[in-house]
């Protein structure tokens, strides 16, 4: 089945600086990346997602990139504020229903 | 309803009971989703309802482990003889469409502890 590598495991910030999370993936057949945003105790919500015939999508302070070449996609999120601090998940899926997550990133942006 | 509803938040089972979690999809939402996420972990898929059928059980763990839906809306996965290793939040994602490739709605899940 699909496996899912996060990297890295915990990342600090200083407020307005960028943060990027890396991710690689298995199988060559996913064709669908979203990446979600879990805060403490609360559900993981969908913050940007792309599908494997686009390689870069971007949605304000966010954007996610592509690399089906070489099986990665990143998250990069830029002028990071205290509200972006949470845990961040990457997932892949094969047949658009099941979702295999990377292990999580824990995104800590300083004041 | 405005979003994934899951019942009870919390549930502390003693090792050996039955325990039984409950999911209330977003009203409409043709595929209804049941993942674990251990503490750490990232989720991990359980199984997939489209309607009232089971599509996807293959991310069940034992056989301890049922989910159903019948009416095509709410869904209860169920653990029989609970077991310590069991203890994780489950979480409920719902989705309109048929594959799911709107991507998911999570709820805020059920945390069991198995003590």
């Amino acid at each position: 089945g699909e496996n899912v590598e996060q990297h890295p495991s915990t990342l600090s910030v200083q407020e307005g600086d960028s943060a990027v999370i890396k991710c690689t993936y298995s199988d060559s057949a996913s064709n669908y990346f979203p990446w979600y945003k879990q805060e403490l105790g609360k559900r993981p919500q969908l913050i940007i997602d792309i599908r494997s015939n686009v390689g870069e999508k971007k949605d304000q302070r966010i954007a996610v990139t592509l690399n089906k070449t070489a099986k990665h996609f990143s998250l990069h999120i830029t002028e990071t504020q205290p509200e972006d601090s949470a845990v961040y998940f990457c997932a892949a899926s094969t047949d658009d229903y099941k979702l295999s997550f990377g292990a999580g990133t824990t995104v800590t942006v300083r004041a | 309803g405005a979003g994934v509803s899951q019942s009870p938040r919390y549930k502390v089972a003693k090792r050996g009971q039955d325990v039984a979690l409950r999911c209330d999809p977003i009203s409409g939402h043709v595929s209804l989703f049941w993942y674990q996420q251990a503490l750490g972990q990232g989720p991990e898929f359980l199984t997939y309802f489209q309607n009232e059928a089971q599509l996807d059980k293959s991310g069940l763990p034992s056989d301890r482990f049922f989910a159903e839906r019948p009416e095509g809306s709410v869904s209860t996965l169920k653990i029989q003889r609970t077991q310590q290793e069991d203890s994780a939040v489950y979480l409920c994602a719902s989705s309109r469409s048929a594959e799911g490739s709107y991507g998911y709605t999570f709820g805020s899940g059920t945390r069991l502890t198995v003590v």
